[in-house]
């Protein structure tokens, strides 16, 4: 079935340092979205990408779809504390568009 | 607009016991979505409903999970009996449906501990 892995799984950053999570599907994707899920809470929407090659701008974050639509990537500048928590991408394939979400890279930012 | 609704937010029991979720998604979504979320996981689809139909359980632990939903509306999930490895958050999700429609929108969960 389709997997999809992302890595760093963990990842520190002093506040004010940028910080990247990739994601990386088995399978050739219809589109992938990014969500959020913070510290005891449910995973929140951020975005969707459906081209191939398309990169997204949201402030300080950055989105990019590869070419091959089988990874992903978020780029945030300059993380805040507000930037903590998990983010999670999932990736929909099929003619149902079954959703499958990533292991996830949780972001913790040092003040 | 209301969001998606979960009962209860939390519940405990005993191995061996049975439990039902209850979720009611946005209203006009087709498309409901049942995830297990192991502490320090990604979400794990157990099922997806299009309206009242299945078209996908293929993870879901047939032997004592089951889900139904009801005139394409609220859905529960029961597990019966409930083992250790249940202990988890169960989220429920909804979305118009579609290529472009299933952005998701999520409930609070209902958190699960089995002794």
């Amino acid at each position: 079935g389709q997997q999809v892995m992302q890595i760093p799984q963990y990842q520190h950053v002093q506040e004010g340092e940028d910080f990247t999570t990739y994601c990386n599907s088995s399978t050739t994707l219809s589109n992938i979205q990014w969500y959020k899920q913070r510290p005891g809470g449910h995973p929140v929407f951020l975005i969707q990408l459906v081209k191939s090659g398309e990169v997204k701008k949201q402030k300080r974050l950055t989105f990019q779809f590869g070419e091959a639509k089988k990874n992903s990537s978020l780029h945030i500048t300059a993380t805040q504390t507000t930037d903590v928590g998990t983010y999670f991408c999932a990736g929909s394939s099929g003619g149902y568009q079954k959703v499958t979400f990533g292991t996830g890279t949780k972001l913790q930012v040092i003040p | 607009e209301a969001g998606v609704a979960q009962s209860p937010r939390y519940k405990i029991i005993e191995k061996r016991q049975s439990v039902a979720f209850w979720c009611n998604p946005i209203s006009g979504h087709a498309t409901l979505y049942w995830y297990q979320q192991i502490l320090g996981q990604g979400p794990k689809l157990l099922i997806q409903f299009q309206n009242n139909g299945v078209v996908d359980d293929s993870q879901l632990p047939k032997d004592r999970f089951s889900a139904e939903r009801l005139k394409g509306v609220d859905s529960t999930l029961k597990i019966q009996p409930a083992k250790l490895e249940d202990s988890a958050v169960y989220l429920c999700a909804s979305s118009l449906g579609g290529t472009l429609g299933n952005i998701q929108y999520f409930g609070a969960g209902t958190r699960l501990s089995v002794l």
